[in-house]
């Protein structure tokens, strides 16, 4: 199987302005996580879709965003980006309610946003 | 909360040697899964080894055992063998049964020298 990917892998933007990333999951996984990382706090969980659905979210403003479509693909979009917004930003997708493996997190390789 | 932590920030080893990771976590809950991921260079999160809470029997994966001690809330990783393509830094991570969000450590650094 294909796994996560993740587009575009690199991205500067300006203060103010918007952003949105898209992750395609593995086929056949109906999940997708979304994971802030930086040097300073380290990687920290931002949201979770499941069937088009936001079932969990992370301790992030309301400038944070997401959605799902019917493909389980997953967007989310950072308006008004500030300079803290600088991060590498991780997509995992994952198979929950299943067994042998599948309800494991699979990362792709990451969007690195760079605001100035 | 649960909480992830890895008082290692940085561990060294040679070709060939075993190298030991630490990882402690904090939780109320009974049933939860545990990982450690591996984030060399490239920054790809890679998946190492898992283990659920309810197997008591320790994970192993080929060079990548651990080593879980459930009453302790430890969860450590043990490198066998090691080799250069095993330096990266490694991410401990822990995640509630039913839940997707996944709790990460701090890392450690591993270092491995010819």
């Amino acid at each position: 199987k294909a796994g996560v990917t993740q587009t575009p892998r690199y991205l500067i933007k300006t203060r103010g302005q918007q952003v949105t990333l898209s992750c395609s999951p593995i086929s056949g996984h109906r999940s997708v996580s979304w994971y802030q990382q930086t040097p300073g706090q380290g990687l920290q969980f931002l949201f979770e879709y499941f069937s088009e659905t936001q079932r969990n979210k992370g301790n992030f403003p309301g400038r944070f965003s997401g959605r799902q479509f019917s493909n389980s693909r997953s967007e989310m979009n950072v308006s008004t980006l500030e300079l803290g917004d600088s991060a590498l930003y991780l997509c995992a997708s994952s198979l929950p309610g299943t067994s042998g493996g599948e309800e494991t997190q699979y990362f792709g390789p990451g969007t690195r946003l760079l605001v100035l | 909360a649960q909480t992830v932590t890895q008082s290692q920030p940085e561990m060294s080893v040679q070709e060939a040697e075993t190298v030991t990771l630490s990882c402690t976590y904090d939780t109320s809950e009974s049933d939860y899964y545990l990982f450690w991921y591996k984030q060399p260079p490239s920054r790809q999160m890679i998946l190492v080894i898992r283990q659920e809470a309810y197997k008591q029997q320790n994970a192993t994966e080929n060079r990548f055992s651990v080593n879980f001690q459930k009453a302790a809330k430890s969860f450590s990783l043990k490198i066998s063998d090691s080799q250069l393509g095993d330096a990266a830094m490694y991410f401990c991570a822990y995640r509630n049964t039913g839940f997707q969000k996944l709790v990460f450590g701090t890392g450690t650094r591993l270092l491995v020298s010819p």
